[in-house]
Formats: structure tokens, C-alpha cells, sequence
């Protein structure tokens, strides 16, 4: 039973357009939700967090929106580069219990030229 | 270097033997946690500490899966009697704390496992 799903195994966008990732999780008791980016052999890299007591945050490029009722999550990039290929894994935790993690499967990112 | 290091970066090793793979944390994280990836898949908890304390170890998948950080700093991860499902990738992390706080897990490379 996947607490934390990410359903699109993939996704192309062209190089400047916006990415969408999405990502929807099961658990109520979730409260802190995290992305991270991982490219091939390497470990997966934090990208963005935000708390359940926001639906927003915002760094840089990369904007996270959370919509508690939907249990649902995105990640937006903008303007897409060629560097932001790779695969996106969605995370969550609830931080009153433990520090347990909880990852999608993740989303493999083509940024196409 | 000033992030988690991990050792070796692939391991092959034949059914039946133990292994260990280590990890190395930012220095002065409290919390170090062990991740198992299998390929497609999306990294799976396998156990935590704070410090020296193993505080959870409720995701290693059997009791040939052993794991100890005797000085709070360098970690271990031992794998008795290996199986051919336990090939994966191994991942270690590293946090200032794990106690209810905001603060992301900083990940290493990972040790890449084959059983043949």
C-alpha cells in the first residue's frame, strides 16, 4: 500500500516551457513534504520542502503547492533547463511521530531541446 | 568533504556471504538513517539513529540486516547470509536532527549491491 504516489513515470517538456510533477499521498498524518532530484549514480538531492501549515513555497525556479484536502502535491519549474533532467522523487513524513520518509517512486524529467 | 560519503560505491558478493557497507555523515548530524532502493523503485526506509541510538529499525526487512553507529558518527550496515533480493542500491542520510524539526536529509551515493 503506497502511502506517497507519484503516478507518471515520465514526463517531456520542452526546454523554458513549465514542468508539473505531481504527487499524492494517502496518510493524513503527513506534515512535511519534501522533493528531491536525483541524477543517474548519484544520491537523490534536497530540492524543496514545505510544511503543512503552508500552500505555498517558493526558491528560485522552483515552487512547491500543497492542497491538504486533495492530499496532493506539485512541483513546478520554471523556466525548464536541461540541467533539471532527471528523476523527482516526491517524500513525506509526519514530524510529530517520527522522521520516517516516505518516497514515491518517482518521475523521470526529459527536458527536451 | 562536507557531504555523506559512502563505502564501497558497488559491492558484489556471492549468495551466502555477509557484507558491510558504510556510511559516513555530515559531521555534527545527530540523525543517520539507512534507505534501500531497488531498481524503479523509490528509496525505502530501513532503520534510524540519533546519535549511537538506534531509535527505529521497524523497515529491516529480516534479521540477517544489522546495523550499529557505536560512537554516534560513522554507521554500519551489515548484511548476514546474503540473498539474491537483497541486491539494491544502499542508501545512507544525514540530518542536524531528527526530532520534529524542518530539516531536510542529506543524502550519499549510495552503495550499489549485486548478489550473484
Amino acid at each position: 500500500d503506497q502511502q506517497v504516489k507519484q503516478n507518471s513515470p515520465s514526463l517531456s517538456v520542452q526546454e523554458g516551457r513549465i514542468s508539473i510533477l505531481n504527487c499524492d499521498y494517502t496518510n493524513s498524518m503527513f506534515d512535511y513534504f519534501l522533493w528531491y532530484k536525483k541524477y543517474p549514480a548519484e544520491g537523490p538531492t534536497f530540492l524543496i520542502s514545505i510544511s503543512s501549515i503552508k500552500d505555498k513555497n517558493e526558491d528560485g525556479r522552483f515552487t512547491v503547492f500543497l492542497n491538504k484536502s486533495a492530499k496532493h502535491l506539485s512541483l513546478h519549474i520554471v523556466p525548464s533547463q536541461p540541467g533539471d533532467s532527471a528523476v523527482y522523487f516526491c517524500a513525506a513524513s509526519a514530524l510529530n511521530r517520527d522522521d520516517k520518509i516516505i518516497f514515491g517512486k518517482g518521475t523521470r524529467l526529459h527536458i527536451l531541446p | 568533504g562536507a557531504g555523506v560519503s559512502q563505502s564501497p560505491r558497488y559491492k558484489v558478493a556471492k549468495r551466502g556471504q555477509d557484507v558491510a557497507l558504510r556510511c559516513d555523515p555530515i559531521s555534527g548530524h545527530v540523525s543517520l538513517f539507512w534507505y534501500q532502493q531497488a531498481l524503479g523503485q523509490g528509496p525505502e526506509f530501513l532503520t534510524y539513529f540519533q546519535n549511537e541510538a538506534q531509535l527505529d529499525k521497524s523497515g529491516l526487512p529480516s534479521d540477517r540486516f544489522f546495523a550499529e553507529r557505536p560512537e554516534g558518527s560513522v554507521s554500519t550496515l551489515k548484511i548476514q547470509r546474503t540473498q539474491q533480493e537483497d541486491s539494491a542500491v544502499y542508501l545512507c542520510a544525514s540530518s542536524w536532527t531528527g526530532t520534529s524539526s524542518n530539516q531536510p536529509q542529506h543524502f550519499g551515493d549510495g552503495t550499489r549491491l549485486s548478489i550473484l
